[in-house]
């Protein structure tokens, strides 16, 4: 079975851009998880659904951030307008159920706003 | 404020001794600890994970030690080999709240093991 697949990998964006970043989770797994990686933060979970219904946005960091899931395979985390703050790498994972052992991160989407 | 915390960016050890990771929690809800491995432009990919009903979970090469009263937990890697050069984060989770599906990280442990 595919892993958690995101697209594209990179993007190099210009600061006011609009920015839409994809994620595909593993079949059959009903949570998923917006992540960001900066140096200065670490890890941090941005949103998490639950059967496609968002649950927890607390740390999406302002109104320029948005996420949708229309459905159980199909997320998008959008940002607009981008700033060069929000340069980072953005994970998205997926796990079975939620409170599951293990949560399955795909590759990231690294993020460059000039 | 970080709530879990890797005081060592980063750790250099020979091939075929003991690696040490360490890291520390100050959020005394946290009940079930995590190690994630990473490698360069690939995701975090689950190691090994502890209860806090436990002290110790063993899984081949890899051991995790959980020390409840000191808030620490440690992974160790015996022996060490080149493959396991890697970026390592500590996580962990709380279950009360409803909020059983939320990891806290660390910033992680940059391993690099020498031929």
């Amino acid at each position: 079975d595919a892993g958690v697949i995101q697209s594209p990998r990179h993007e190099v964006t210009e600061m006011g851009q609009e920015v839409t970043l994809r994620c595909k989770p593993i079949s059959g797994h009903n949570s998923l998880f917006w992540y960001r990686q900066t140096m200065m933060r670490g890890l941090e979970l941005l949103i998490y659904f639950n059967n496609n219904v968002p649950i927890d946005d607390s740390g999406m960091p302002e109104d320029r951030f948005s996420a949708k899931m229309p459905n159980a395979s199909f997320s998008t985390l959008k940002i607009q307008p981008s700033e060069p703050r929000d340069s980072a790498v953005y994970f998205c994972a997926s796990s079975l159920y939620e409170g599951a052992e293990t949560q399955y991160f795909g590759p990231g989407t690294r993020l460059l706003v000039l | 404020d970080q709530q879990v915390k890797q005081n060592s960016p980063s750790l250099s050890v020979q091939e075929g001794r003991i690696s040490i990771l360490n890291c520390d929690y100050t959020n005394s809800m946290f009940d079930y600890f995590l190690w994630y491995k990473k490698y360069p432009a690939e995701g975090p990919t689950f190691l090994i994970s502890i209860s806090s009903i436990k002290d110790k979970n063993e899984d081949g090469r890899f051991t995790v030690f959980l020390n409840k009263s000191a808030k620490h937990l440690s992974l160790h890697i015996v022996p060490s080999q080149p493959g396991d050069s890697a970026v390592y984060f500590c996580a962990a989770r709380g279950n009360s709240g409803g909020s059983n599906y939320k990891l806290t990280f660390g910033k992680g442990t940059l391993l690099t093991v020498n031929p």
